[in-house]
């Protein structure tokens, strides 16, 4: 059974360009979670989808969105980039149900360093 | 902000030694999830313990949850220097059902095991 896939696994990009990173979750699984990774702050969530739908989102601003398929891959994307938004994004799946026993799998992350 | 607090921040010991590391926590939960992470890279889910159990085993791992005391703590029996990682607990916070994929995560213990 696949894991949780990323990519990019390392992007690059300039202060003030956008960017798009994508993840597949494990099959069947139709929640897909995001987190940023800095040394600063730590693991934080960004947002969750599920069946296509936004469910919950952290506490990050407008330039972070994100968005599910029908076939639950998503994607996020960061416009307007800015030197701290350097970090590892990760994201998780579950079955999304919720309750005591939903575990959450993560992928191997997408390394992005803004210059 | 961190649900949970991780102590030690950092833990050395030798090839054959147990490792212990503890996870404190601040509200209500559904369940507590021990990760590993290597490097920089992805998050790799150890395991899960619900609300309802106090203490559960997986191979070398030993995971306790104390919900009066609001603590967890992982034991890594007979470390070996492949255990080297940082470990994370995350909590999923039973709030009124908003909780879905929001995992909140302590700041880590970095473990180092000598050969």
């Amino acid at each position: 059974k696949a894991g949780v896939t990323q990519t990019p696994r390392y992007l690059i990009k300039t202060r003030g360009q956008q960017v798009t990173l994508s993840c597949s979750p494990i099959s069947g699984h139709r929640s897909v979670s995001w987190y940023q990774q800095t040394p600063g702050q730590g693991l934080q969530f960004l947002f969750e989808y599920f069946s296509e739908t936004q469910r919950n989102k952290g506490n990050f601003p407008g330039r972070f969105s994100g968005r599910q398929f029908s076939n639950s891959r998503s994607e996020m994307n960061v416009s307007t980039l800015e030197l701290g938004d350097s970090a590892l994004y990760l994201c998780a799946s579950s079955w999304g149900t919720g309750g005591m026993n939903t575990e959450a799998f993560f992928g191997q992350g997408t390394r992005l360093t803004v210059v | 902000s961190q649900q949970g607090e991780e102590d030690p921040q950092a833990l050395s010991i030798q090839e054959g030694e147990n490792a212990t590391m503890n996870c404190s926590y601040k509200t209500s939960i559904n369940n507590l999830q021990w990760y590993r992470q290597n490097s920089g890279r992805g998050l790799v889910h150890l395991i899960l313990i619900r609300s309802n159990e106090r203490e559960k085993h997986s191979g070398r791992l030993r995971v306790t949850l104390d919900t009066s005391k609001k603590s967890s703590s992982l034991l890594i029996t007979a470390s070996r220097a492949a255990d080297t990682a940082s470990y994370f607990c995350a909590t999923d916070v039973k709030a009124g059902g908003t909780s879905y994929g929001k995992l909140t995560f302590g700041q880590g213990t970095i473990l180092t095991v000598h050969p």
